[in-house]
C-alpha cells in the first residue's frame, strides 16, 4: 500500500514537497515512480529512483526542477518540485515497481495547486 | 523519446471483443518488450493491466491480453463489460525513460 500526502496550494515560484509511505512490503527492493496529470489531461511520467541505491532518473521536460529520493528507514519516498509554474497543477501519484519499466501499486493521488 | 500514439476513443458493446492500438514512431519502440498497459477510471489511480507487452498481474482478469507487432502495441478486451469502460494508457520503458500514450478513452455502449 501506498498513502501520500495532503492536498497543497502554492504560488507560482514556489517549491512543493509531497510524501508517500509505503506498508506491507519490502521498500527497499522496489522502485518508487511519479505521474502526474494535469485536469482533463493523459498521465506524464516523472521519474523514478531506487530507495536502496539513491539511483534515479528524471523526465527531461522536468529534471531541472525535481528531485526524488527515497528513505529505507521510515519506507517513504519523497518529491520535491522546485519553482512551480500554473502548468504544474495536477494530480501527482507514487507509484511502485519492482523494475524501472511498469507500475503493480499506486497512492491514492495528491491534488498539487498552483494560483497566485 | 518518442510519443506513443494512441486513438482518442472506441466504443463497444457489451460482450464484444475490442482492440485498442499504440503507435510508436522510433527504432526503439519496435524492438522493445517492456510495453505496459493501464487502465483508469475517473477520479481513480492508474491500475496495471499489462507488463512486457502481454503479462497480465496477478488479479487482472483473463478477458485482457496484450501484443505487439513492429511498432504496433495491442490490448485485446474480449467479452466487453460496462466496467471496462475507462481511459487505457500504453507505456513505453527505453533509455531509462517511460512514456506515457495519450490515452484511449473506451465506452461500452
Amino acid at each position: 500500500q501506498l498513502v501520500q500526502s495532503g492536498p497543497e496550494v502554492k504560488k507560482p515560484g514556489a517549491s512543493v514537497k509531497v510524501s508517500c509511505k509505503a506498508s506491507g512490503y519490502t521498500f527497499a527492493s522496489s522502485y518508487i515512480a511519479w505521474v502526474r496529470q494535469a485536469p482533463g489531461q493523459g498521465l506524464e511520467w516523472l521519474g523514478c529512483v531506487s530507495p536502496n541505491s539513491g539511483l534515479t532518473d528524471y523526465a527531461q521536460r522536468v529534471q531541472d526542477r525535481i528531485t526524488l529520493t527515497g528513505h529505507t528507514s521510515t519506507k517513504t519516498a519523497y518529491m520535491e518540485l522546485r519553482s512551480l509554474r500554473s502548468d504544474d497543477t495536477a494530480v501527482y501519484y507514487c507509484a511502485r515497481g519492482w523494475r524501472q519499466d511498469s507500475f503493480d501499486t499506486w497512492g491514492q493521488g495528491t491534488q498539487v495547486t498552483v494560483s497566485s | 523519446q518518442s510519443a506513443l500514439t494512441q486513438p482518442a476513443s472506441v466504443s463497444g458493446s457489451p460482450g464484444q471483443s475490442i482492440t485498442l492500438s499504440c503507435s510508436g514512431a522510433s527504432i526503439d519502440f519496435a524492438d522493445s518488450k517492456y510495453v505496459s498497459w493501464y487502465q483508469q477510471h475517473p477520479g481513480r489511480a492508474p491500475k496495471l493491466m499489462i507488463s512486457d507487452v502481454t503479462t497480465r498481474p496477478s488479479g487482472v482478469s483473463t478477458r485482457f491480453s496484450g501484443s505487439k507487432s513492429g511498432n504496433m502495441a495491442y490490448l485485446t478486451i474480449s467479452g466487453l463489460q460496462a466496467e471496462d469502460e475507462a481511459t487505457y494508457y500504453c507505456t513505453s520503458y527505453t533509455d531509462r525513460t517511460v512514456v506515457f500514450g495519450g490515452g484511449t478513452k473506451l465506452t461500452v455502449l
